[in-house]
């Protein structure tokens, strides 16, 4: 079974729904991180929390929310779609044990009509 | 400025070919130092790791760090048809608590090894 992760992995909605995606992990890594990647633009992130009860803002939070609903589950939700947020999205861990790196999840493919 | 540059290509290539893959870097705080490998419709998986300036050699993969020019490589040797992907390099400065420990991307260079 993978390590990483992430349901649905393709969902196409309209402008205006509420979508959620979610990410679990089985690493026991305390980081987990959203981003999205975008054709030119690359990885960008969007939230990432370093424990349950430590949840931070990356450098495109705005039209995102995020839960973490316990150490290994991790979602991201878009409470008003639009489609400019259409764009391939990546759920990533990583341990906070010095030295160790991130390790992503297979990726989720929103298309916002 | 960027934090991170990367020329995005696309790179082709002859299989066999030695390929060279770079990134530049403004943040001399920057340590440790990674190569993600990505292919079509999956996520990044890390490839190299390594930590302050040096080479570090694996199979065909060597990954160069110059820390004085703020300057990274990735050399593959003898390339093959299946090392065709999107190679992202990345960077974090500390991982000590905070956003320095955060990975910064470089936004990625598509190369395809033809037959």
């Amino acid at each position: 079974d993978a390590d990483v992760t992430q349901t649905p992995r393709n969902r196409i909605t309209k402008t205006g729904k509420r979508i959620m995606l979610e990410c679990s992990q089985t690493k026991g890594h305390d980081r987990m991180y959203w981003y999205r990647q975008d054709p030119g633009l690359g990885l960008r992130l969007i939230y990432y929390s370093f424990d349950v009860k430590d949840i931070n803002k990356g450098e495109i939070s705005d039209g995102y929310s995020v839960s973490r609903q316990a150490q290994a589950k991790f979602s991201l939700s878009l409470e008003s779609a639009i489609p400019n947020q259409t764009a391939l999205y990546f759920c990533a861990t990583r341990n906070s044990g010095g030295g160790d790196t991130q390790y992503f999840g297979p990726g989720t493919r929103l298309t916002v009509l | 400025q960027k934090e991170v540059e990367q020329d995005p290509g696309p790179l082709s290539v002859p299989e066999g070919a030695i390929v060279s893959l770079n990134c530049t870097y403004s943040n001399s705080a920057f340590q440790y130092f990674m190569w993600y490998r990505q292919y079509s419709r999956k996520g990044p998986e890390l490839l190299m790791y390594t930590y302050s300036s040096g080479n570090k050699e694996d199979g065909r993969f060597t990954a160069q760090v110059d820390k004085s020019s703020k300057y990274i490589s990735l050399f593959i040797r003898d390339s093959q048809p299946s090392d065709s992907a999107t190679y992202l390099c990345a960077m974090y400065s500390s991982n000590y608590g905070g956003s320095q420990g955060n990975l910064i991307f470089g936004k990625g260079t598509k190369l395809s090894v033809k037959p």
